[in-house]
């Protein structure tokens, strides 16, 4: 299957710094990109939808200038957490399609810690 | 939007048993995947099904679309199949179940 790569695997920053992950899809054209947070024990909510060149679709209670989505380009998205604070402490997980496929293929994850 | 139920929530299995997870979903969909979340929080991808029965190794899966379950099908299980267990559906995004949580003892 294809290959969604994301970086880092893990970050710890300090509360009110911001932090940036990035989401590449390395074999194929990622035309549609989908974030996701993962809170312990819990399942996988969905945050956003970004389409390559276009502004990202939030789902609703997810804080648009919080979490900054940025999808410039087929390979790569990325999501800034600004001005982060401790309940921001999560697992965060990249999701990517190419324009051709229904199938999402995933990246390995990204551990955030706020302290 | 889209709901989706997985059951059961826990599972507890021997060594060797063989398990079936079900996964109900509220509306048509173009897209099902099952995934195995391992200890470290990765996502493994078991299946893509929207419809139709496909099988790897140990373990299968099947959709009916027109009734809007999906069944995973764990047979002979193992210590390193525990782990929790997704599905999740869309028409464009993917919407996530809660998960069945899988303890296979020895």
């Amino acid at each position: 299957g294809a290959v969604v790569s994301q970086h880092p695997s893990w970050v710890i920053c300090k509360s009110g710094t911001s932090v940036k992950i990035e989401c590449r899809s390395l074999d194929f054209q990622a035309t549609t990109m989908f974030w996701y947070r993962q809170f312990p024990k819990q399942s996988l909510m969905l945050m956003a939808t970004s389409n390559e060149g276009s502004k990202a679709t939030y789902e609703q209670g997810v804080e648009k200038d919080k979490f900054l989505i940025n999808h410039a380009s087929l390979t790569l998205s990325t999501l800034t957490v600004t001005s982060a604070h401790p309940e921001d402490s999560s697992f965060y997980i990249c999701s990517a399609r190419g324009d051709s496929q229904t199938e999402a293929f995933f990246g390995q994850g990204t551990r955030l810690t706020v302290v | 939007g889209i709901q989706v139920e997985q059951s059961p929530p826990d599972l507890i299995l021997q060594e060797g048993a063989n398990s079936t997870l079900r996964c109900n979903f509220s509306d048509s969909v173009n897209n099902l995947q099952w995934f195995h979340q391992n200890p470290w929080g990765q996502l493994i991808n078991l299946f893509y099904i929207p419809s139709g029965t496909k099988q790897n190794g140990r373990l299968s899966a099947t959709t009916v679309a027109t009734e809007r379950y999906s069944l995973l099908y764990i047979s002979s299980s193992q210590t390193t199949d525990s782990g929790v267990y997704f599905c999740a559906v869309g028409r464009g995004n993917l919407i996530f179940g809660k998960g069945t949580k899988l303890s296979v003892k020895p």
